[in-house]
């Protein structure tokens, strides 16, 4: 089984709706981070989280929203879609404690807002 | 001016061939440099991690830090259709270190058959 997971793989939506992507991992790690790749920009930051009391903005924060349910659990909210929302999204995890900045990816969640 | 550049390509290549791929950075503070891979349609997997300048050989891949020059370079050697992907470069700094990584935006190779 996978150690991060993401639901959903591929989403559809239209302007103006909220939707959640959620993501899981069996990892133990207590960071988690959400990204968002666009070609030829790369991946940039979202939100983390340090843990589950611990939630900061990233480098492009506007127009999400975070939640830490849990240790294992970390979902990323669009309040109201719009269609530059259009991306490939990835959920990370690390594990601080040990002392290194290697992170460990989920699938990623392909989302076209129309 | 972007904190980490890195040349989008696409690179294309005989299978075989020596392949160099470089990231270039502003940040003096970096000190944590990896190489991730991305297949099409999965999420980016680490490939490689150094720390401070140096370089690590792991297989047919060399990860090569010069903190003077600010230029990082992944190196393949003996190049398989399977290495065909995307590689990012990333990094972060160590003091203050909030475990964030600042990525490249990605090359994308092709090692032909």
């Amino acid at each position: 089984d996978a150690d991060v997971t993401q639901t959903p793989r591929n989403r559809i939506t239209k302007t103006g709706k909220r939707i959640m992507l959620e993501c899981s991992q069996t990892k133990g790690h207590d960071r988690m981070y959400w990204y968002r790749q666009d070609p030829g920009l790369g991946l940039r930051l979202i939100y983390y989280s340090f843990d589950v009391k611990d939630i900061n903005k990233g480098e492009i924060s506007d127009g999400y929203s975070v939640s830490r349910q849990a240790q294992a659990k970390f979902s990323l909210s669009l309040e109201s879609a719009i269609p530059n929302q259009t991306a490939l999204y990835f959920c990370a995890t690390s594990d601080f404690a040990r002392g290194t900045d290697t992170q460990y990816f989920g699938p990623g969640t392909r989302l076209t807002v129309l | 001016q972007k904190e980490v550049e890195q040349d989008p390509g696409p690179l294309s290549v005989p299978e075989g061939a020596i392949v160099s791929l470089n990231c270039t950075y502003s940040n003096s503070a970096f000190q944590y440099f990896m190489w991730y891979r991305q297949y099409s349609r999965k999420g980016p997997e680490l490939l490689m991690y150094t720390y401070s300048s140096g370089n690590k050989e792991d297989g047919r891949f060399t990860a090569q830090v010069d903190k003077s020059s600010k230029y990082i370079s992944l190196f393949i050697r003996d190049s398989q259709p399977s290495d065909s992907a995307t590689y990012l470069c990333a990094m972060s700094a160590v003091s203050g270190n909030t475990g964030k990584l600042i990525f490249g935006q990605g090359t994308t190779l092709q090692v032909k058959p």
